[in-house]
């Protein structure tokens, strides 16, 4: 069925290095993508999202493109810092049904040691 | 704009008890939806309410309600409470929700604690 697929985590980094999440997508058609992030005790966020394949979502160094080709919307930032490390998640829309107008991955925790 | 706010943030209930969840969606926005979040199972999918309707259902059992009211407010009820619905339990609001495949934004949530 349509899922979302992130890589397993946790991921361990130390400041300053490059991050890459992996996620990739089933769907009919080209629904719209989204990085969600979520800290310790908190609700998710909304860090970055693209409608369109080739878009390019970016927000607070975090970089994600569209790629329809692959299926995919990898979550990239050049340089991590300390007050990176949360849980990330990958989503696309979804016309409701039992699954909501929103499917998740399974989320991406991030640690960042400095 | 005030974001979505959620109350109360924490909750201990004891197993056979009920529980109800309050949401304030952001200004405007008339699609509210739930979510329950384990460590377990992730985020799972209750049910979206739209214009006072329930829109979308997910995969629960009847325990879990929800309503809507005419100010896009929501709540969600929790009957006979069970060990495993401990939980955070997430609303989010959007404009529209399926169609017009708009951005969903969260609240902080609610912390239920069973025991």
């Amino acid at each position: 069925g349509d899922s979302v697929t992130q890589m397993e985590g946790p991921v361990t980094l130390s400041e300053e290095a490059f991050l890459t999440i992996n996620c990739t997508y089933t769907a009919t058609g080209y629904p719209s993508l989204f990085w969600y992030v979520q800290y310790p005790g908190e609700g998710l966020q909304l860090l970055l999202k693209a409608t369109k394949a080739d878009d390019k979502g970016s927000n607070k160094g975090f970089e994600a493109t569209y790629r329809k080709e692959t299926t995919s919307f990898h979550l990239e930032k050049g340089s991590v810092q300390v007050s990176d490390s949360a849980v990330y998640f990958c989503a696309r829309h979804n016309y409701g049904g039992s699954q909501g107008n929103l499917i998740f991955g399974k989320g991406t925790k991030l640690s960042v040691k400095p | 704009k005030a974001g979505v706010t959620q109350t109360p943030r924490y909750l201990i209930k004891t197993r056979g008890q009920q529980v109800t969840l309050s949401c304030s969606p952001i200004s405007g926005h008339r699609s509210v939806s739930w979510y329950q979040q384990t460590p377990g199972q992730g985020l799972q999918f209750l049910f979206e309410y739209f214009s006072e309707t329930q829109r979308n259902k997910g995969n629960f059992p009847g325990r879990f309600s929800g309503r809507q009211f005419s100010n896009s407010r929501s709540e969600m009820n929790v009957s006979t409470l069970e060990l495993g619905d401990s939980a955070l339990y997430l609303c989010a609001s959007s404009l529209d929700g399926g169609v017009l495949a708009d951005t969903q934004y969260f609240g902080p949530g609610t912390r239920l604690t069973v025991l």
